[in-house]
């Protein structure tokens, strides 16, 4: 069965650091999410993507924060300078159509500020 | 805008015990629902959902979920719980036509099976 796919699964990071998790949608999805999962905390959405743009962001997606397509496979979340409070679990997800179907997670990263 | 409440933190029980997680949502348009699964130290599994047609929709391991319109609700049931079903459980919702096809989802329940 396809898998969206994430990389690192867990990495490590300096206060003020720059990170970029990286993600492999499947492969005829069009439509591109991510989202994070503070420890002990529910799921939530960040920043949806299609055609090559943002087409929805959340109030915790920030300057700090952005996303790219750069080669047609991988999806990238970067985190300028990491906060603690962004050490948290990143969930990447993918869609081949609307509403609702064949909506599908990767395994996440986790990421931890220190 | 949707909203999710899972009331139940957590919902302690035994083994082969029947359990019910219960799950209502809010929201001003109709909706898609979802229930999902984490296991310790893993990503997000989707258990089963509903989009259409029948209410009652089942999973592959015996879980089922019902979709109440009238009373806003889509409980998580299964009439005799495993030891392997200790995870937490995530209900979330899609809303038709607000948003881009975001899912918001509730504060989750864990379900602690014991022996």
């Amino acid at each position: 069965e396809p898998e969206v796919t994430q990389t690192p699964s867990h990495q490590v990071t300096q206060m003020g650091q720059e990170v970029i998790l990286r993600c492999v949608p499947i492969s005829n999805h069009l439509y591109f999410y991510w989202y994070r999962q503070i420890l002990g905390q529910k799921v939530e959405f960040l920043v949806s993507f299609y055609n090559n743009e943002i087409s929805e962001k959340s109030e915790i997606f920030d300057d700090q924060f952005s996303v790219e397509r750069p080669d047609g496979s991988n999806f990238t979340l970067k985190i300028r300078s990491t906060k603690l409070e962004d050490s948290a679990m990143y969930f990447c997800a993918s869609h081949d159509r609307g509403l609702g179907y064949g909506y599908t997670f990767g395994s996440g990263t986790r990421l931890t500020v220190v | 805008a949707q909203s999710v409440t899972q009331l139940d933190s957590q919902v302690p029980v035994f083994e082969e015990a029947p359990v019910e997680l219960r799950c209502n949502y809010s929201s001003s348009v109709s909706v898609y629902l979802f229930w999902y699964v984490q296991y310790p130290n893993q990503g997000l599994q989707l258990l089963l959902k509903y989009l259409s047609g029948s209410t009652l929709v089942e999973s592959i391991n015996g879980f089922e979920a019902e979709f109440n319109k009238s009373q806003t609700s889509f409980h998580l049931r299964k009439p005799s719980v495993h030891i392997s079903d200790t995870a937490e459980y995530f209900c979330a919702v899609l809303g038709w036509g607000t948003g881009f096809q975001k899912l918001v989802f509730g504060t989750g329940t864990r379900l602690l099976v014991s022996p």
